[in-house]
């Protein structure tokens, strides 16, 4: 059974602080991506990795970074955090194989509130 | 820029009826998923389409990828409580391409 684990389900910070999320997942993906989901705006890419120590920006990279030093663990890291990133995020892996059509599998997401 | 149009953004229907959920694009994609999310946790992939034209059927879940692969149908038949959910559909561009483009959902309502 595939499974993308993320390390908290809740998370409250206060405004500044440094916010390390984690995601594992169990599948050998070549691919993961952080979102983050907002009513009215759905889901809004922030970075994606297509192999170890590879990096790219989505959407809305700002304020954010990510970490990817093992294939199995994708971390998103909020440096400073705001309230305006206060969201739920999502983290998902896909792998990059001939049978596959980039079908994503996610986590369980983690609700984060800035105060 | 790519977008999936989902309509409609909102659902709330009777136990028992049917519905039809659209995903509409200007743009052609390789391949077209379906995912429902449940509140407080990540979508679950229903389906991937492939083939344009093609029907998929999960129990009482009929999906239909359009014929020149821009658009997609979810209907359900017979919507039960458990059909509640956040419905996305969510395209794929091919080889080379790692992202999908996703649709901003409709929000299903089954009331018992």
């Amino acid at each position: 059974d595939v499974k993308v684990t993320q390390s908290s389900r809740y998370l409250v910070k206060r405004t500044g602080e440094k916010v390390f999320l984690e995601c594992v997942q169990d599948m050998d993906h070549e691919n993961m991506f952080w979102y983050r989901q907002d009513p009215g705006l759905g889901l809004r890419l922030i970075y994606f990795s297509y192999d170890v120590k590879m990096k790219e920006k989505g959407d809305i990279p700002e304020g954010y970074s990510v970490s990817r030093e093992k294939k199995e663990r994708f971390s998103l890291i909020l440096e400073s955090a705001s309230t305006n990133q206060t969201s739920m995020y999502l983290c998902a892996s896909s792998s990059e194989g001939l049978s596959s059509y980039n079908e994503q599998f996610f986590g369980p997401g983690t609700r984060l509130t800035v105060l | 820029t790519q977008l999936l149009e989902q309509s409609p953004q909102f659902l709330s229907i009777q136990e028992g009826e049917n519905l039809t959920v659209y995903c509409n694009s200007s743009s052609v994609f390789s391949s077209l998923q379906w995912y429902r999310q449940e509140p407080g946790e990540g979508p679950v992939l229903l389906v991937t389409v492939v083939t344009g034209g093609e029907v998929k059927k999960l129990k009482r879940l009929t999906f239909q990828f359009g014929d020149a692969r821009k658009d997609s149908s979810l209907h359900i038949t017979a919507a039960q409580p458990g059909d509640t959910g956040l419905y996305l559909c969510a395209g794929a561009q091919g080889a080379g391409s790692y992202q999908l483009t996703f649709g901003k959902g409709t929000k299903l309502s089954v009331i018992p």
